[in-house]
């Protein structure tokens, strides 16, 4: 069965600059969600989408921004990157925002920022 | 105040005996879902098994069935006839429902399971 796919699985960047992260979700789902985990840490939600709008918001940075395009693929920015920023950003998708919709989970983006 | 509690933050087990990962959360909302997701050291986050708070059976998926106890808002996770294999970070997670926020899904503490041969 097809899964999330995240591109690039890992990612070294200097402090200041920029990133983006991409997110396939499994087709037919409609809904993405990141989340961020530190090191030793479970992970946080960031941000999600539902059918290409921001449907809710977590502890996300205003340095970073996503949006959800027309294929349904989303991309995570993040500038002025700090080494705090270090850390496994997950995507996943669901089918829904109902409380008992299942979000599958892609292989996640190391990012590196020295 | 922590809405997922996992007491264990290391446990050990057998090669081919049962294990119980507890969990146990914290809603006031009356619809929600509850997950069990399994990170190994790779770091991908991988899906095991959900239970829905209107769900009247506890689930089962192969070896994984989740031990659900409402009253108690406990959520453990049984993983029968342990492998080498299911040596990983287990979470425990939850999606709360109509009320509130309802999209994120949010993570217990984790449980390190290490399985001995």
């Amino acid at each position: 069965a097809a899964g999330v796919i995240q591109s690039p699985r890992h990612l070294i960047k200097e402090k200041r600059e920029t990133a983006t992260l991409k997110c396939y979700p499994i087709p037919r789902h409609d809904t993405v969600y990141w989340y961020q985990q530190g090191p030793g840490q479970d992970p946080q939600f960031l941000i999600s989408f539902y059918e290409k709008m921001q449907s809710d918001k977590g502890s996300i940075p205003d340095r970073f921004s996503a949006q959800q395009f027309s294929d349904y693929h989303s991309e995570l920015n993040m500038s002025s990157l700090e080494l705090g920023d270090s850390a496994l950003y997950f995507c996943a998708s669901g089918t829904g925002t109902s409380g008992t919709d299942t979000q599958y989970f892609g292989p996640g983006t190391r990012l590196t920022v020295l | 105040a922590q809405k997922i509690t996992q007491t264990q933050p290391g446990m050990f087990v057998q090669e081919k005996e049962a294990v119980t990962l507890d969990c146990t959360y914290d809603t006031s909302d009356p619809s929600y879902g509850l997950f069990w997701y399994k990170q190994p050291s790779s770091g991908e986050m991988i899906f095991l098994i959900y239970q829905g708070s209107y769900d009247q059976q506890n689930a089962t998926e192969g070896r994984y069935s989740l031990n659900f106890q409402k009253a108690r808002k406990s959520a453990n996770l049984v993983i029968s006839a342990s492998q080498l294999g299911d040596s990983a970070m287990y979470f425990c997670a939850m999606r709360e429902g109509a009320e509130t926020s309802y999209d994120k899904v949010i993570f217990g503490p984790g449980t390190s399971l290490s399985v001995i041969p």
